[in-house]
């Protein structure tokens, strides 16, 4: 069945450090790919997304580039911020069908 | 509505104790999902409906465990006779309905703690 994997946490970096989340996945067919955040005592909410290959998820800074011929979708920022403190989830949903995927999260924590 | 909302937002209840939660998904929304999180994890996926059938029930954990939903529109998740490891936040999303390539964002609701003593 489908999966997702993502790299394991916690992550903790100084502010303006360079970000990488990895994460692949398993799945048959063309799946759409997620990444969601979730910041302290907030809900999930959707960061970025891509349907295809080669596209490119950008959002707040952040970006993932679906890359079929590798499976995965890291996550990736520049120059992070506390703000950006939060636990980070891959997700995939097949293609035929809503049947979403997370993966365990990624807590990440952005020192000043 | 708004948004996705759960009731209640918070339960306590002892060991051995049926629960029921939940969720109204966002008007039009015909896919609806459950998940479970527990404390410093991720999400754990529990089943989805496709409008008021549920094609994948496989993430329940147990019999004890079940689902249901009618009139597309708000769903209950019922664990019976509770134990102390079902104790977690029980979310729940929900997404227009496309498949294929859509891309369909799944929006969250804020969550029921449940805690089993």
């Amino acid at each position: 069945g489908n999966s997702v994997t993502q790299m394991e946490g916690p992550v903790t970096l100084s502010e303006e450090a360079f970000l990488t989340i990895n994460c692949t996945y398993t799945a048959t067919g063309y799946p759409s790919l997620f990444w969601y955040v979730q910041y302290p005592g907030e809900g999930l909410q959707l960061l970025l997304k891509a349907t295809k290959a080669d596209d490119k998820g950008s959002n707040k800074g952040f970006e993932a580039t679906y890359r079929k011929e590798t499976t995965s979708f890291h996550l990736e920022k520049g120059s992070v911020q506390v703000s950006d403190s939060a636990v980070y989830f891959c997700a995939l949903r097949g293609f035929n069908n809503n049947d979403m995927r997370f993966g365990a999260g990624t807590r990440l924590t952005v020192k000043p | 509505g708004a948004g996705v909302s759960q009731s209640p937002s918070n339960k306590v209840t002892e060991k051995g104790k049926d629960v029921e939660l939940r969720c109204d998904p966002i008007s039009g929304h015909t896919a609806l999902y459950w998940y479970r999180q527990r404390l410093g994890q991720g999400l754990e996926f529990l089943i989805y409906f496709q409008g008021n059938s549920a094609p994948d029930k496989s993430g329940l954990p147990s019999d004890r465990f079940s689902a249901e939903r009618t009139g597309e529109s708000v769903s209950t998740l019922t664990i019976q006779r509770t134990q102390q490891e079902d104790s977690a936040v029980y979310l729940c999303a929900s997404s227009l309905a496309s498949g294929g390539a859509g891309g369909n964002e799944q929006f969250f609701g804020p969550g029921t703690r449940l805690t089993v003593l």
